[in-house]
Protein backbone atom coordinates (compact mmCIF):
# COMPACT_ATOMS: atom_id res chain seq x y z
CA UNK A 1 0.00 0.00 0.00
CA UNK A 2 1.21 3.32 -1.26
CA UNK A 3 1.57 5.42 2.55
CA UNK A 4 3.23 9.04 3.14
CA UNK A 5 4.25 9.76 6.91
CA UNK A 6 4.86 13.51 7.74
CA UNK A 7 6.76 14.20 11.05
CA UNK A 8 6.58 16.25 13.21
CA UNK A 9 2.61 16.72 12.88
CA UNK A 10 3.33 20.00 14.61
CA UNK A 11 5.76 22.74 15.16
CA UNK A 12 6.01 26.13 16.82
CA UNK A 13 9.17 27.66 16.68
CA UNK A 14 10.15 31.34 17.32
CA UNK A 15 10.90 34.24 14.16
CA UNK A 16 14.10 33.41 12.64
CA UNK A 17 14.64 30.05 13.04
CA UNK A 18 15.92 27.11 10.16
CA UNK A 19 13.30 24.62 9.94
CA UNK A 20 13.33 21.04 8.75
CA UNK A 21 10.05 19.28 7.92
CA UNK A 22 9.91 15.14 7.13
CA UNK A 23 8.34 13.18 4.40
CA UNK A 24 8.94 9.56 4.15
CA UNK A 25 7.08 7.00 1.53
CA UNK A 26 6.45 3.48 0.94
CA UNK A 27 6.47 2.99 -2.00
CA UNK A 28 9.58 4.23 -4.11
CA UNK A 29 8.01 3.85 -7.59
CA UNK A 30 7.31 7.80 -7.80
CA UNK A 31 7.03 10.68 -10.85
CA UNK A 32 7.68 12.91 -8.84
CA UNK A 33 7.32 14.32 -5.19
CA UNK A 34 5.87 17.73 -3.95
CA UNK A 35 5.30 20.18 -1.31
CA UNK A 36 2.03 21.95 -0.53
CA UNK A 37 1.57 24.57 1.54
CA UNK A 38 -2.40 25.35 2.81
CA UNK A 39 -4.03 28.01 4.71
CA UNK A 40 -6.73 27.23 7.50
CA UNK A 41 -9.56 26.33 5.33
CA UNK A 42 -8.38 27.16 1.94
CA UNK A 43 -6.30 25.53 -0.86
CA UNK A 44 -3.62 23.97 -1.44
CA UNK A 45 -0.74 26.20 -3.22
CA UNK A 46 2.25 24.04 -4.44
CA UNK A 47 5.94 25.30 -3.14
CA UNK A 48 8.29 23.35 -4.92
CA UNK A 49 7.71 19.71 -6.92
CA UNK A 50 11.17 17.67 -7.77
CA UNK A 51 11.54 14.95 -10.21
CA UNK A 52 11.90 11.53 -9.15
CA UNK A 53 15.57 11.74 -11.24
CA UNK A 54 16.43 14.88 -9.63
CA UNK A 55 17.64 15.05 -5.63
CA UNK A 56 16.73 18.97 -4.73
CA UNK A 57 14.76 22.02 -5.72
CA UNK A 58 14.93 25.72 -4.55
CA UNK A 59 13.01 28.31 -4.18
CA UNK A 60 13.46 31.42 -2.15
CA UNK A 61 14.16 30.55 1.38
CA UNK A 62 12.98 27.05 0.62
CA UNK A 63 14.97 23.73 -0.24
CA UNK A 64 13.03 20.24 -0.58
CA UNK A 65 15.65 17.50 -0.91
CA UNK A 66 14.58 13.25 -2.40
CA UNK A 67 16.47 10.50 -1.30
CA UNK A 68 13.85 7.87 -3.30
CA UNK A 69 15.94 4.80 -2.61
CA UNK A 70 15.65 5.28 1.24
CA UNK A 71 11.83 7.24 0.76
CA UNK A 72 12.40 10.14 2.33
CA UNK A 73 12.15 14.26 1.66
CA UNK A 74 12.85 17.03 3.50
CA UNK A 75 11.35 20.98 3.75
CA UNK A 76 14.15 22.94 4.92
CA UNK A 77 12.95 26.33 5.84
CA UNK A 78 15.67 29.09 5.98
CA UNK A 79 14.97 32.13 8.57
CA UNK A 80 10.93 31.36 9.16
CA UNK A 81 9.22 34.26 9.36
CA UNK A 82 5.52 34.50 11.15
CA UNK A 83 4.23 34.22 7.54
CA UNK A 84 5.02 30.77 6.87
CA UNK A 85 2.42 29.37 9.60
CA UNK A 86 0.45 27.12 7.74
CA UNK A 87 0.03 23.35 7.02
CA UNK A 88 2.29 21.90 4.92
CA UNK A 89 1.32 18.87 3.07
CA UNK A 90 4.30 16.29 1.51
CA UNK A 91 2.14 14.77 -1.76
CA UNK A 92 3.92 11.41 -3.94
CA UNK A 93 2.76 11.15 -7.34
CA UNK A 94 2.32 7.62 -8.41
CA UNK A 95 0.89 7.02 -12.20
CA UNK A 96 -2.24 9.95 -12.16
CA UNK A 97 -2.57 9.93 -8.16
CA UNK A 98 -1.29 11.72 -5.67
CA UNK A 99 -0.86 10.44 -2.30
CA UNK A 100 -0.85 12.94 0.99
CA UNK A 101 0.65 13.14 4.08
CA UNK A 102 -1.39 14.08 6.77
CA UNK A 103 0.54 17.46 6.77
CA UNK A 104 3.04 19.35 9.28
CA UNK A 105 1.03 22.16 11.42
CA UNK A 106 3.57 24.85 11.53
CA UNK A 107 3.65 28.03 14.07
CA UNK A 108 6.11 30.69 13.94
CA UNK A 109 6.13 33.29 16.50
CA UNK A 110 6.89 37.08 16.33
CA UNK B 1 -5.69 32.43 -16.91
CA UNK B 2 -3.92 30.08 -14.36
CA UNK B 3 -6.55 29.40 -11.44
CA UNK B 4 -9.09 27.20 -10.59
CA UNK B 5 -12.08 28.49 -9.44
CA UNK B 6 -14.60 26.70 -7.39
CA UNK B 7 -18.52 27.96 -6.77
CA UNK B 8 -19.92 28.35 -3.94
CA UNK B 9 -17.51 28.66 -1.39
CA UNK B 10 -19.44 27.88 1.26
CA UNK B 11 -23.21 25.52 1.04
CA UNK B 12 -25.20 24.23 3.68
CA UNK B 13 -27.66 21.98 2.94
CA UNK B 14 -30.04 19.18 4.93
CA UNK B 15 -30.32 15.66 4.07
CA UNK B 16 -33.06 15.43 1.55
CA UNK B 17 -31.58 18.40 -0.58
CA UNK B 18 -30.36 18.13 -4.39
CA UNK B 19 -27.21 20.81 -4.57
CA UNK B 20 -24.09 21.07 -7.50
CA UNK B 21 -20.11 22.26 -6.85
CA UNK B 22 -18.96 23.79 -9.60
CA UNK B 23 -15.48 23.75 -10.90
CA UNK B 24 -13.87 25.81 -13.86
CA UNK B 25 -10.21 26.33 -15.66
CA UNK B 26 -9.11 27.70 -18.80
CA UNK B 27 -5.76 26.28 -18.59
CA UNK B 28 -6.33 23.71 -21.40
CA UNK B 29 -5.78 21.03 -18.69
CA UNK B 30 -6.97 17.43 -20.12
CA UNK B 31 -7.52 16.22 -16.05
CA UNK B 32 -9.62 17.66 -13.59
CA UNK B 33 -10.16 16.14 -10.36
CA UNK B 34 -12.42 15.83 -7.06
CA UNK B 35 -11.09 15.50 -3.32
CA UNK B 36 -12.63 15.74 0.29
CA UNK B 37 -10.96 17.36 2.87
CA UNK B 38 -12.00 16.67 6.51
CA UNK B 39 -10.51 19.17 9.24
CA UNK B 40 -7.04 18.81 10.31
CA UNK B 41 -6.49 15.72 7.39
CA UNK B 42 -4.77 15.19 4.31
CA UNK B 43 -7.20 15.63 0.86
CA UNK B 44 -8.91 12.27 -0.02
CA UNK B 45 -9.23 11.46 -3.73
CA UNK B 46 -12.24 10.85 -4.75
CA UNK B 47 -12.79 11.33 -8.53
CA UNK B 48 -10.46 11.71 -11.70
CA UNK B 49 -11.44 12.98 -15.39
CA UNK B 50 -9.23 12.29 -17.73
CA UNK B 51 -9.79 13.36 -21.61
CA UNK B 52 -13.61 14.17 -20.46
CA UNK B 53 -13.68 10.68 -19.01
CA UNK B 54 -14.18 9.39 -15.84
CA UNK B 55 -10.89 7.11 -15.28
CA UNK B 56 -10.43 6.90 -11.31
CA UNK B 57 -13.77 6.38 -9.12
CA UNK B 58 -11.93 5.99 -5.27
CA UNK B 59 -15.20 3.58 -4.17
CA UNK B 60 -17.39 6.86 -3.62
CA UNK B 61 -21.24 6.63 -2.29
CA UNK B 62 -23.11 7.10 -5.36
CA UNK B 63 -24.62 10.16 -3.83
CA UNK B 64 -21.71 12.06 -5.20
CA UNK B 65 -22.23 11.82 -8.76
CA UNK B 66 -19.03 13.89 -10.59
CA UNK B 67 -20.01 15.12 -14.24
CA UNK B 68 -17.82 16.60 -16.99
CA UNK B 69 -19.56 18.63 -19.16
CA UNK B 70 -16.66 20.09 -21.15
CA UNK B 71 -12.51 19.94 -21.13
CA UNK B 72 -13.27 23.41 -18.47
CA UNK B 73 -15.68 22.24 -16.40
CA UNK B 74 -16.50 19.70 -13.70
CA UNK B 75 -19.59 19.49 -11.35
CA UNK B 76 -19.99 17.39 -8.36
CA UNK B 77 -24.06 16.55 -8.16
CA UNK B 78 -25.10 15.82 -3.92
CA UNK B 79 -28.12 14.24 -2.91
CA UNK B 80 -29.27 12.45 0.33
CA UNK B 81 -25.86 13.30 2.00
CA UNK B 82 -24.48 12.56 5.32
CA UNK B 83 -23.55 14.85 8.39
CA UNK B 84 -20.20 12.91 8.23
CA UNK B 85 -19.91 14.17 4.57
CA UNK B 86 -19.52 17.73 5.83
CA UNK B 87 -15.77 18.59 4.38
CA UNK B 88 -14.05 20.82 2.44
CA UNK B 89 -14.33 19.88 -1.34
CA UNK B 90 -11.33 20.46 -3.14
CA UNK B 91 -10.75 20.63 -7.09
CA UNK B 92 -8.20 20.38 -9.12
CA UNK B 93 -6.51 20.12 -12.83
CA UNK B 94 -3.07 19.09 -14.55
CA UNK B 95 -2.32 19.15 -18.07
CA UNK B 96 -1.27 15.71 -18.56
CA UNK B 97 1.52 16.25 -21.08
CA UNK B 98 4.73 17.35 -18.39
CA UNK B 99 5.73 13.67 -17.64
CA UNK B 100 7.56 13.68 -14.67
CA UNK B 101 7.10 17.33 -14.06
CA UNK B 102 3.05 16.54 -13.74
CA UNK B 103 1.43 18.82 -11.38
CA UNK B 104 -2.42 19.87 -10.00
CA UNK B 105 -3.37 22.99 -9.57
CA UNK B 106 -5.72 23.01 -6.62
CA UNK B 107 -8.77 25.54 -6.59
CA UNK B 108 -9.69 27.00 -2.87
CA UNK B 109 -12.48 24.72 -2.10
CA UNK B 110 -16.11 24.64 -1.20
CA UNK B 111 -17.06 24.55 2.65
CA UNK B 112 -19.75 22.14 2.20
CA UNK B 113 -21.82 21.64 6.09
CA UNK B 114 -24.39 18.57 5.67
CA UNK B 115 -27.23 19.50 8.52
Amino acid sequence: KQEVTQIPAALSVPEGENLVLNCSFTDSAIYNLQWFRQDPGKGLTSLLLIQSSQREQTSGRLNASLDKSSGRSTLYIAASQPGDSATYLCAVKYGNKLVFGAGTILRVKS
Amino acid sequence: DTEVTQTPKHLVMGMTNKKSLKCEQHMGHRAMYWYKQKAKKPPELMFVYSYEKLSINESVPSRFSPECPNSSLLNLHLHALQPEDSALYLCASSPLDMGFWETQYFGPGTRLLVL
